[in-house]
């Protein structure tokens, strides 16, 4: 069944760590992206991709990094810039110009610092 | 500014009742999604809105898109605990993003 698997579904990180979220899809979707959810904060986009080596930061890119060597992958680095990452982070891909088809979510990693 | 405002923030309700929540925009939609979220776990999509005055059902759930598209509002007839958890709206406003509203989170006490 095609979809989308994110790895691992919980992470912990030291203080000045760097960690990498693993997100793979097998829908030939085009385009992909990251979101960041908190408590009454609802979704919010880090990082999103639409073609295979490009992407383009969303509101809150500030302290993580990605990759889009494949068209299935995007991993989601967390780095130590990141003062605040404990959260539930979601992976999402969709078609270009996807208003029909929509997007569909992984189930999602929570990262906690320790 | 939240671009997506969703209201009531949580709402908790006797099984059996009925329930709306509200997502409302001050921009054009160009395309509406709700979908709902249990603690922990992905999106699960329930629904997705393009034209003005669209309406879509399934099982106990209806959406509506208002005619200027700039309001959606998600319908429980007969609620029931299955259907608690988080309900997200979503929506194409900026070009090829997905932005959301802050959720809202539904209790169903039996």
């Amino acid at each position: 069944d095609g979809g989308i698997t994110q790895s691992p579904k919980y992470l912990f990180r030291k203080e000045g760590q760097n960690v990498t979220l693993s997100c793979e899809q097998n829908l030939n979707h085009d385009a992909m992206y990251w979101y960041r959810q908190d408590p009454g904060q609802g979704l919010r986009l880090i990082y999103y991709s639409q073609i295979v080596n490009d992407f383009q930061k969303g509101d809150i890119a500030e302290g993580y990094s990605v990759s889009r060597e494949k068209k299935e992958s995007f991993p989601l680095t967390v780095t130590s810039a990141q003062k605040n990452p404990t959260a539930f982070y979601l992976c999402a891909s969709s078609l270009l110009y996807s208003g029909v088809y929509g997007y569909t979510f992984g189930s999602g990693t929570r990262l906690t610092v320790v | 500014s939240q671009e997506l405002e969703q209201s009531p923030q949580s709402l908790i309700v006797q099984e059996g009742k009925n329930l709306t929540i509200n997502c409302t925009s001050s921009k054009t939609l160009y395309g509406l999604y709700w979908y709902k979220q249990k603690y922990g776990e992905g999106l699960i999509f329930l629904m997705m809105l393009q034209k003005g005055g669209e309406e879509k059902s399934h099982e106990k759930i209806t959406a509506k898109l208002d005619e200027k598209k700039q309001q959606s509002s998600l319908h429980i007839t007969a609620s029931q605990p299955s259907h608690a958890g988080i309900y997200l709206c979503g929506a194409d406003i900026r070009a090829e993003k997905l932005v959301f509203g802050k959720g809202t989170k539904l209790t169903v006490n039996p």
